[in-house]
């Protein structure tokens, strides 16, 4: 049964990188047509498409966050990760890895993990 | 490109059927049978529960019902129970290798 599971620093000081990994087990993270995504929650607030990510390098980025965003896969460790540079406040959330049924839904989500943007 | 518009919050009794609607635009809904819904219950992940507008995954309860018309999609729940009580979410391919959530929908179960 896959499984996803985040892992990452709960705290990020404003400006710095946010980085986080997304553990996959019980399948080949190689396995097509499936593609990996991250999606986030603001506290209160509604889903955000962060983006996707195949196997084999191919990405797609909500545009909002592009220019500050970067996905990759390491496939000898089966896991994918995600990179948002200069966070502000703004970027405190929920942050969830998920498998991508490309281009329609998304499931299994991992549990999530908050990620707080603090000095 | 905007979220897809949900209504904010709904309500039902139990046994009673309810419809979310999800409305986006002839760029995304309009285009596309590629709409899904997730449930949220307090402090979860999401759960998928329709996907390509009106499939239901394995395991998810036959009460749930997708559909979709024009530019808005639409989930109903028939025989509403007090486990359904949860925020749903609408999720649409928007063209051009773009996706987007609707706003979530707070069902209360009077």
């Amino acid at each position: 049964q896959l499984q996803l599971r985040e892992s990452g620093p709960g705290l990020v000081k404003p400006s710095e990188t946010l980085s986080l990994t997304c553990i996959v087990s019980g399948d080949s993270i190689t396995n097509t047509p499936y593609y990996w995504a991250w999606i986030r929650q603001p506290p209160g607030r509604g889903l955000e498409w962060i983006g996707s990510v195949f196997y084999g390098g191919q990405t797609y980025y909500n545009a909002s966050l592009q220019s500050r965003l970067t996905m990759s896969v390491d496939t000898s460790k089966n896991h994918f990760s995600l990179r948002l540079t200069s966070v502000t406040a703004a970027d405190t959330a929920v942050y969830y890895c998920a498998k991508f049924l490309f281009p329609g839904g998304i499931d299994p989500w991992g549990q999530g993990t908050l990620v707080t943007v603090s000095s | 490109q905007s979220a897809l518009t949900q209504p904010a919050s709904m309500s039902g009794s139990p046994g009673q059927s309810i419809t979310i609607s999800c409305t986006g635009s002839g760029s995304d809904i309009g285009s596309y049978d590629l709409v899904s819904w997730y449930q949220q219950h307090p402090c979860k992940a999401p759960k998928l529960i329709i996907y390509e507008a009106s499939k239901r995954p394995s395991g998810v309860s036959d009460r749930f019902s997708g559909s979709k018309s024009g530019n808005t999609a639409s989930l109903t729940i028939s025989g509403l129970q007090p486990e359904d009580e949860a925020d749903f979410y609408c999720f649409s391919y928007g063209g051009s290798f773009t996706w987007l959530f609707g706003g979530g929908t707070k069902l209360t179960v009077l």
